[in-house]
């Protein structure tokens, strides 16, 4: 199946600092991908859409300037948290569709855990 | 609004015997259901998905039954196996569109040895 990878897969950051995270489509293009938050024991929630060449669509509630998304190529779709608080340590989540779009599959990657001290 | 609805939160079960989760709908529009595994600080990996026109799906294991009238789906693991420990979640869209994928909230399966 498809390789969706991400990078880093944890992180631990200052208060203040920005972090960046990839999301690489490693055998296949992607001209849409997703990110996802994840909290301890709850389930994955959309935060945006990332498009290859246009802006990212975000969900309600998340705030653009502060989980910037840029898509880069076909294959790489980055996530910043700018100005990193203790209240953004999550685990972040990436995927994309899979070569069969009209399935709906969607190919995560492993994840990243950010840490805020 | 949440529009898809899993249960139980947590499964207890022993090696050997048959895990079920359950996922209730509300938005009929909804045409694909899959079902994605997720082991302790890993992403989630597809499991086994169904769309409306059958009943039963069945993959090793792995069962989806799906109920249209209902608007209810279920997950069944046969002869449950300590390795298949994880969080389970179920979801939906609608179509093909993978924006529209709706999660559950998410059953922590432990399976003992």
């Amino acid at each position: 199946g498809a390789v969706v990878s991400q990078h880093p897969s944890w992180v631990i950051c200052k208060s203040g600092t920005s972090v960046k995270i990839e999301c690489r489509s490693l055998d296949f293009q992607a001209t849409t991908m997703f990110w996802y938050r994840q909290f301890p024991k709850q389930s994955l929630m959309l935060m945006a859409t990332s498009n290859e060449g246009s802006k990212a669509t975000y969900e309600q509630g998340v705030e653009k300037d502060k989980f910037l998304i840029n898509h880069a190529s076909l294959t790489l779709s980055t996530l910043t948290v700018t100005s990193a608080h203790p209240e953004d340590s999550s685990f972040y989540i990436c995927s994309a569709p899979g070569r069969d779009r009209d399935t709906g599959e969607l190919f995560f990657g492993e994840g990243s855990r950010l840490t805020v001290l | 609004q949440q529009q898809v609805k899993q249960s139980p939160q947590s499964l207890i079960v022993q090696k050997g015997g048959i895990s079920i989760i359950n996922c209730a709908y509300e938005n009929t529009a909804f045409d694909y259901f899959p079902w994605y595994q997720q082991f302790p600080g890993k992403g989630p990996a597809l499991l086994i998905a169904i769309r409306p026109d059958v009943s039963e799906k069945k993959e090793g294991r792995f069962t989806i039954s799906f109920n249209k009238s209902a608007k209810q789906f279920s997950l069944h693991i046969m002869d449950s196996q300590p390795g298949d420990s994880a969080t389970y979640f179920c979801a939906a869209s609608r179509g093909g569109s993978a924006r529209q994928l709706t999660f559950g909230s998410g059953t922590q399966l432990t399976v003992l040895p």
